[in-house]
Order: structure tokens, then C-alpha cells, then sequence
């Protein structure tokens, strides 16, 4: 069946250093890809997806390349900000009505 | 901007009663879902509704009931809540999307479940 697995957490980052969490999926046909972002205490919120191999999603300085040959949806941002200490959720969607969402990879950035 | 709100951001409920979780949506969404969160765990679906009327167990269905008598509200019952539903409720909703075109899924604020 489908599947989503993502780098296990906590990721603890100073301001303005490199971020990546790797994020690989297992999926019959075409698959689209998400990250939802979850800041504390509210819900899930679309941080940017990608419908379809080799597209790129972006949003607030984060990217994902969708790697149809890899399977894999990595998040990057290149300079993160205390405010960006979050959990960060890679789904993914592949026909039908299930969203399929990874663990969730908890970033903790330091000042 | 779309909007997903549930009724009760904390609740504190005792073994065996009957808890009801309400959801609202206000952008004519089709299709509306309950997840429970858990630490190391993720999120996990535990019903579904693709329109009124309509719904389809999830991956954790049991000790769970749900209602869509309208197209904006989908209602989580938990019939005799027990400790082991301690957790996060998350509510959700999105435009149709049985062809996978990617539609955004948009969630409530989430709804904390304590059962003493």
C-alpha cells in the first residue's frame, strides 16, 4: 500500500542555518506530494505541495522537488528563523479520498 | 479564506459518556474528514465523508461514530469515550478530488480530548 516516511525529529537548528528533512514515499501510480506545516497549538496548514514529477513547490523560502525517481519530497529552506519552529507533516495524495501523512518531524530553531 | 472551525478547543470528559465533536466548514466543501493525533503517530483518518449523507471508515474507526445530516457539518461521536481516546481531534475539509488533482486539505484548530 501507500506510504510516507520522513526523518524523525526533533531537528534542533541555529537562526539562518540549512534546513532539510528528507521525506521518501511508496506509491502506486501518480501520487500528488504535501507538506503541511502544524505551528503550536493550532492545526495543519498547507505549506506547498506538487501535482506531478519534477515540480517544485515553494512557499515563505521552503522548496520540495518532486522525485519521481527517488520517491522522495525533501523539504529545504536556506536560512531558517525561530519562527519557523514547527512540525512539518509530508503527505501524500493518490486517488480516491485518503491523504496519507508522515509522522511528523518537529524543528526546534535557536536564536 | 477558508474556515474550518470546531466547537470545542478543550474538553475533559469522564469514562462512558457520550461526546460529541462538532466541525463546521464554510466553503462548500464536498469532502470532510476526522483525524486523532497522537505523538509518534501522526495523524491517523478516522472517518471520512465524501458528501451529505455519505461516509467511509478510516483507519481507526472503532469506539467512533460520525454524522453529515448537512453539506457544511460533519459531527465526530465517540459513544462510551474511554481513556485510551485521550488525544488530539482534527477536523477537515477539501473540494472534491477523486482524480488526486492535489487539492489543499484545510483544518480545523483541533480539538483537545482528555477522558478521566
Amino acid at each position: 500500500g501507500n506510504s510516507v516516511t520522513q526523518m524523525e525529529g526533533p531537528v534542533t537548528l541555529s537562526e539562518e542555518a540549512f534546513l532539510t528533512i528528507n521525506c521518501t514515499y511508496t506509491a502506486t501510480g501518480y501520487p500528488s506530494l504535501f507538506w503541511y506545516v502544524q505551528y503550536p497549538g493550532e492545526g495543519l496548514q498547507l505549506l506547498l505541495k506538487a501535482t506531478k514529477a519534477d515540480d517544485k513547490g515553494s512557499n515563505k523560502g521552503f522548496e520540495a522537488t518532486y522525485r519521481k525517481e527517488t520517491t522522495s519530497f525533501h523539504l529545504e529552506k536556506g536560512s531558517v528563523q525561530v519562527s519557523d519552529s514547527a512540525v512539518y507533516f509530508c503527505a501524500l495524495g493518490s486517488g480516491g479520498f485518503k491523504t496519507i501523512f508522515g509522522a511528523g518531524t518537529r524543528l526546534f530553531v535557536k536564536a | 479564506d477558508v474556515k474550518v472551525t470546531q466547537s470545542s478547543r478543550y474538553l475533559v470528559k469522564r469514562t462512558g459518556e457520550k461526546v460529541f465533536l462538532e466541525c463546521v466548514q464554510d466553503m462548500d466543501h464536498e469532502n470532510m474528514f476526522w483525524y486523532r493525533q497522537d505523538p509518534g503517530l501522526g495523524l491517523r483518518l478516522i472517518y471520512f465523508s465524501y458528501d451529505v449523507k455519505m461516509k467511509e471508515k478510516g483507519d481507526i474507526p472503532e469506539g467512533y461514530s460520525v454524522s453529515r445530516e448537512k453539506k457544511e457539518r460533519f459531527s465526530l461521536i465517540l459513544e462510551s469515550a474511554s481513556t485510551n481516546q485521550t488525544s488530539m481531534y482534527l477536523c477537515a475539509s477539501r473540494l472534491s478530488d477523486t482524480s488526486n488533482s492535489g487539492n489543499t486539505i484545510y483544518f480545523g484548530e483541533g480539538s483537545w480530548l482528555t477522558v478521566v
